[in-house]
């Protein structure tokens, strides 16, 4: 089945800052790449994804990267703001569109 | 509304005794997820149902844990002779996992405490 770890398990940062996440993965075929942002008592809700045909995608402040060949993806948020405190999670699927597989999280703490 | 929803929202129960959540998924979705979320946790899989095809139950931790869902519809997810370490929140999530649509949508949760 598919093995997804993802580090770092917290980052602090300062207001301004840039933050990264990383994941790995295991399944050679999985095609998809989530991540989803989980507010203090809040449902986890999708940020952005990837899928396996680019290495890259961009939307405001926040980009995911893709190397398939390492089988690792990437979270990079910029000019962090307090509002982007929360727990980050990426995922992966087993092999094509099943069973998503969810990183522990990474608490990311942004501090004015 | 539109988006996946959970019931109970939170549930108190003995310790020994049976509980079932329920969940009704975003119309149209295929897929449906239960995840586990104990406190300051990530997200543990349980059970994942893609229409009529047999669920894939490889995450349930237990024999006390079961899920149905009928069709595309409404799933119930039974514990059987609660465990404080049952104390959790227990997540679902829908999808329309066809082609490039594969966006899980979480509902709100049920918080469980065993006591």
């Amino acid at each position: 089945g598919e093995n997804v770890e993802q580090h770092p398990s917290t980052l602090s940062v300062q207001e301004g800052d840039s933050a990264v996440i990383k994941c790995t993965y295991s399944d050679s075929a999985s095609n998809y790449f989530p991540w989803y942002k989980q507010e203090l008592g809040k449902r986890p809700q999708l940020i952005i994804d990837i899928r396996s045909n680019v290495g890259e995608k961009k939307d405001q402040r926040i980009a995911v990267t893709l190397n398939k060949t390492a089988k690792h993806f990437s979270l990079h948020i910029t000019e962090t703001q307090p509002e982007d405190s929360a727990v980050y999670f990426c995922a992966a699927p087993k092999g094509g569109y099943s069973t998503l597989t969810f990183g522990k999280g990474t608490m990311l703490l942004v501090s004015p | 509304g539109a988006g996946v929803s959970q019931s109970p929202s939170n549930k108190v129960t003995e310790k020994g005794k049976d509980v079932e959540l329920r969940c009704d998924p975003i119309s149209g979705h295929t897929a449906l997820y239960w995840y586990r979320q104990r406190l300051g946790q990530g997200l543990e899989f349980l059970i994942y149902f893609q229409g009529n095809s047999a669920p894939d139950k490889s995450g349930l931790p237990s024999d006390r844990f079961s899920a149905e869902r009928t069709g595309e519809s409404v799933s119930t997810l039974t514990i059987q002779r609660t465990q404080q370490e049952d104390s959790a929140v227990y997540l679902c999530a829908s999808s329309l996992n066809r082609g490039p649509n594969t966006e899980a949508f979480f509902g709100q949760g049920t918080r469980l405490t065993v006591v």
